[in-house]
């Protein structure tokens, strides 16, 4: 099986900070990475998918970067909405999530 | 706008069976794979199955083959989970979820609200 790894596990930035979450598979994933977002009590919701594509009306200050074993999703400039929990995913062999990175606004 | 509605959850003794259903709508459900995820506060989320637009592909994880069964109606834009042997670890919160992809299975891309299933005597 791949695992996913992302760290940190819990970030707080403010208004207008670059964020990065990073993320690394167990084995090279080529580039089957995908990214969520999920707000409390809402189901998750894709954000970015191939490392870098980003889903229709998903903001272009979110990004993703990487290839193989290791990835990361960018904030270019944090925004209020922009708490909650982000979890990467690998679809390269079989779906494999991340344990999440929440994001907290200060 | 794609709609996806699960029910079926509830309270469910070790070892006995419960039907999850998810009902489609706002898409052409017919030419979409579609997944069931669950997700727990501890283990966090786990993809459980996956059927192609057709029935005639289906994967399952690890921790359900063999107890699991993933099968769609596509004459009633409607998507089945059969959880059978029910474990205490089986209990999550189960999301209903769609490919993006026409004819693909790829990538999640549209999620349910989820529906309930906890496992308790």
């Amino acid at each position: 099986d791949i695992q996913m790894t992302q760290s940190p596990s819990t970030l707080s930035a403010s208004v207008g900070d670059r964020v990065t979450i990073t993320c690394r598979a167990s084995q090279t994933i080529s580039t089957w990475l995908a990214w969520y977002q999920q707000k409390p009590g809402k189901s998750p919701k894709l954000l970015i998918y191939k490392v870098s594509t980003l889903n229709v009306g998903v903001p272009s200050r979110f990004s993703g970067s990487g290839s193989g074993t290791e990835f990361t999703l960018t904030i270019s400039s944090l925004q209020p909405d922009d708490f909650g929990t982000y979890y990467c995913q690998q679809y390269n062999t079989q779906w494999t999530f991340g344990q999440g990175t929440k994001v907290e606004i200060k | 706008q794609v709609q996806l509605v699960e029910s079926g959850g509830g309270v469910v003794q070790p070892g006995r069976s419960l039907r999850l259903s998810c009902v489609a709508s706002g898409f052409n459900f017919n030419i979409y794979g579609m997944y069931w995820v669950r997700q727990t506060p501890g283990k966090g989320l786990e993809w459980v199955a996956v059927m192609s637009y057709d029935g005639t592909t289906k994967y399952y994880a690890d921790s359900v083959k063999g107890r699991f069964t993933i099968s769609r109606d596509n004459s009633k834009n409607t998507l089945y989970l059969q959880m059978s042997s029910l474990r205490a670890d089986d209990t999550a919160e189960y999301y209903c979820a769609k490919d993006r992809i026409v004819g693909g299975i790829t990538v999640i891309d549209d999620w349910g609200q989820g529906t309930l299933v906890t496992v308790s005597s």
